[in-house]
């Protein structure tokens, strides 16, 4: 599977947008794009994956660049609940579906 | 209802002792998993089933074993426990085992081995 880079943490707004960014640059054509993310003490939670197409869901956006060595995962209005490390992973279908973690974004939710 | 759950929450165990952990999905999905986080919160795959059979084992040592009595349950056993097992443990389960689905997660065991 192809490692991805993210920053160790961010701090945001409440209210405000949060862009996480993760970089792949070798992600291969096969590989997908995931976010996980897991509040203090609780297990991961998927939020949204995406192959080429910027993707929406009620949770957040995902937005791939063209050549596919990116993308920034968008929190449209963040809250305090948002608090938590966000996994940017990418994975191959052939893979037998397991997740690799990184280490991840911690992303601080400030009022 | 809770989708993916454990038992116990905490566990507390001295070295040597065998334990299990029990993991139970509603979810009707085919495929579970086995994760362990660590003191410096790695999350690792350790195993996965598909329909009651073994898929992923990943270099776990033999004192862990998995069994999955039916396709909504996958327990983890572990024998003469050492201090280096103290983690916590995540259970999840999907829907295909070579597909794209998401992975649902249960709550954790933290397991704490004195």
């Amino acid at each position: 599977d192809a490692k991805t880079t993210q920053p160790p943490s961010m701090d945001c707004a409440e209210g405000r947008a949060a862009n996480l960014p993760c970089n792949h640059s070798t992600i291969s054509g096969n590989e997908y794009v995931y976010w996980y993310r897991q509040i203090h003490s609780q297990g991961p939670q998927y939020i949204i994956h995406g192959l080429k197409n910027n993707e929406t869901n009620e949770m957040a956006s995902l937005i791939i660049t063209e050549d596919r060595k990116s993308s920034t995962l968008i929190l449209p209005h963040a809250t305090l609940r948002d608090t938590a490390v966000y996994y940017c992973i990418v994975r191959v279908r052939a893979a037998g579906n397991k997740l690799t973690f990184g280490g991840g974004t911690r992303v601080l939710v400030k009022p | 209802d809770t989708a993916v759950s454990q038992t116990p929450k905490y566990l507390v165990t001295q070295m040597g002792n065998d334990k299990s952990i029990k993991c139970e999905q509603n979810l009707g999905h085919d495929t579970m998993y086995w994760y362990k986080q660590d003191s410096k919160k790695f999350l690792k795959i350790m195993f996965s089933y598909n329909n009651k059979e073994l898929i992923i084992n990943e270099t776990v040592p033999n004192r862990f074993s998995p069994k999955s009595p039916d396709k909504a349950h996958l327990n983890l056993h572990i024998n003469s426990l050492e201090l280096g097992d103290s983690a916590v443990y995540f259970c999840a389960s999907s829907h295909v085992p070579l597909g794209i689905s998401e992975q649902y997660f249960g709550p954790g065991t933290r397991l704490t081995v004195t």
